[in-house]
């Protein structure tokens, strides 16, 4: 089975700080996405990564950038930590291509007081 | 990507079929249908997809119609796990730019399932 591991569960910071969320898939995927998830605002992509060192821009990119050294390493970054980028954030894969099934992690919801 | 219609809700007896309806009626000939779930506070997770014919997997089942408007993921046996939001969604195969790669949900059909 494919697996998608986040790096924490829960986590809490404060407006401010910089802060990191890791992702790692274990299936030689060749995309990634970091998505956030808002109730009654769906899900939205932050950036994509469709290779090592290659990066997109999703629908929210700014105030978060992103490193993809490693092909099987996607981190998200949050520059200087704000209230409203509280928010559960959702890492995903999938085989290059665009129709793909996409694989998620298990979310971590950040809180940022 | 094409829009679906989906039921807000459903409920279920343990261990009876559940029959989600998705219509898409504006689906174009390169549209593969997906359907993903969400458990609470969970991330999304794959359940199936499919083109023209009617898929199997060990979660569920796919039906889709001949003119393809609508399709039908069939769950056989309900378990309490299965509570979860269903989301049905069109992904184009033939996409060129970057940031249709995104995955996009609706509101989705809540299903609930009664022991």
């Amino acid at each position: 089975d494919v697996k998608v591991t986040q790096s924490s569960r829960y986590l809490v910071k404060r407006t401010g700080e910089k802060v990191f969320l890791e992702c790692v898939q274990d299936m030689d995927h060749e995309n990634m996405f970091w998505y956030r998830q808002d109730p009654g605002l769906g899900l939205r992509l932050i950036y994509f990564s469709y290779d090592v060192k290659m990066k997109e821009k999703g629908d929210i990119p700014e105030g978060y950038s992103v490193s993809r050294e490693k092909k099987e390493r996607f981190s998200l970054i949050l520059e200087s930590a704000s209230t409203n980028q509280t928010s559960m954030y959702l890492c995903a894969s999938s085989l290059g291509g665009s129709y793909n099934e996409q694989f998620f992690g298990p979310g971590t919801r950040l809180t940022v007081l | 990507d094409a829009k679906t219609t989906q039921p807000n809700s459903m409920e279920s007896n343990e261990e009876e079929p559940v029959h989600l309806p998705c219509n898409h009626s504006t689906i174009s000939g390169t549209d593969y249908i997906h359907w993903y779930r969400q458990l609470p506070s969970q991330g999304p997770e794959y359940v199936i997809h499919g083109l023209t014919s009617n898929v199997n997997n060990r979660m569920a089942s796919l039906a889709i119609a001949e003119d393809r408007k609508s399709s039908t993921l069939i769950l056989h046996r309900a378990t309490l796990r299965d509570a979860a939001v269903y989301y049905c969604i069109l992904r184009d195969c033939l996409i060129f730019i970057w940031s249709d790669y995104k995955l996009s949900f609706g509101a989705g059909t809540t299903v609930t399932v009664r022991a």
